[in-house]
């Protein structure tokens, strides 16, 4: 698609248990980021990766916080036995080019609701 | 830590008037500064960004202000439209450019 599309858009789990967000991003971007935003905040750096590694995982809030991007593309967030606190919108973006601009395209994110 | 912050959560104009928000940030390792608009239900969109080198850069019926002296950002909207009804955030690179550091935002209503 011509954006970055996150899957699903909305997703409402109970405590404890396991989610996985989905991430595509614009064809050809080499640069892929995670980011989370809770009501009334700005987004909050996770994770970022450049081709098929996670170069700055230092945004994860703990070891629950898990992400993927096996081929380069398609990324997964992965978050184990969720938490109310984990209840926020979690952001994707992609980039064309890493570490030059703040230009980040993101996309219309995926609504975690932890009961 | 270092953050970002807004001094005004809500800001209604009307339709035509100039419209400024302001940011002011904290970590004096930033050389680089973006603002972001984002529409309920979507995700952030690039507007216009400044590096430390410069004081003001202008895009389309957008500019940007930047006071290093006194650790302040500010973007100004021109003829300010309906469609221009958003939050705003503004972001820094302190930390990189891979780990942008967002305010919190500011609404901006704008009413016809």
């Amino acid at each position: 698609g011509a954006g970055v599309s996150q899957t699903p858009s909305n997703k409402v789990t109970e405590k404890g248990k396991y989610v996985e967000l989905r991430c595509d991003p614009i064809s050809g971007h080499t640069a892929l980021y995670w980011y989370r935003q809770s009501l009334g905040q700005g987004p909050e750096f996770l994770i970022y990766f450049q081709g098929t590694g996670a170069a700055d995982d230092s945004g994860l809030p703990n070891d629950r916080f898990f992400a993927v991007r096996p081929e380069g593309s398609v990324s997964t967030l992965k978050i184990q036995r969720t938490e109310r606190g984990d209840s926020a919108v979690y952001l994707c973006a992609s980039s064309a080019l890493a570490a030059v601009t703040g230009e980040l395209f993101f996309g219309e994110g995926s609504r975690l609701t932890v009961l | 830590g270092e953050s970002v912050g807004l001094h005004l959560p809500t800001l209604s104009v009307q339709e035509g008037d100039n419209s400024i928000i302001n940011c002011a940030y904290s970590n004096s390792a930033s050389d680089y500064f973006i603002w972001y608009k984002q529409e309920s239900g979507k995700g952030p969109q690039f507007i216009i960004d400044i590096r430390s080198n410069m004081d003001k850069r202008q895009g389309q019926r957008v500019t940007v202000l930047l006071n290093k002296t006194v650790k302040h950002l500010s973007l100004q909207i021109a003829a300010t439209q309906p469609g221009d009804s958003a939050v705003y955030f503004c972001a820094e690179n302190g930390e990189g450019f891979q780990k942008l550091v967002f305010g919190t935002g500011t609404r901006l209503l704008v009413s016809p």
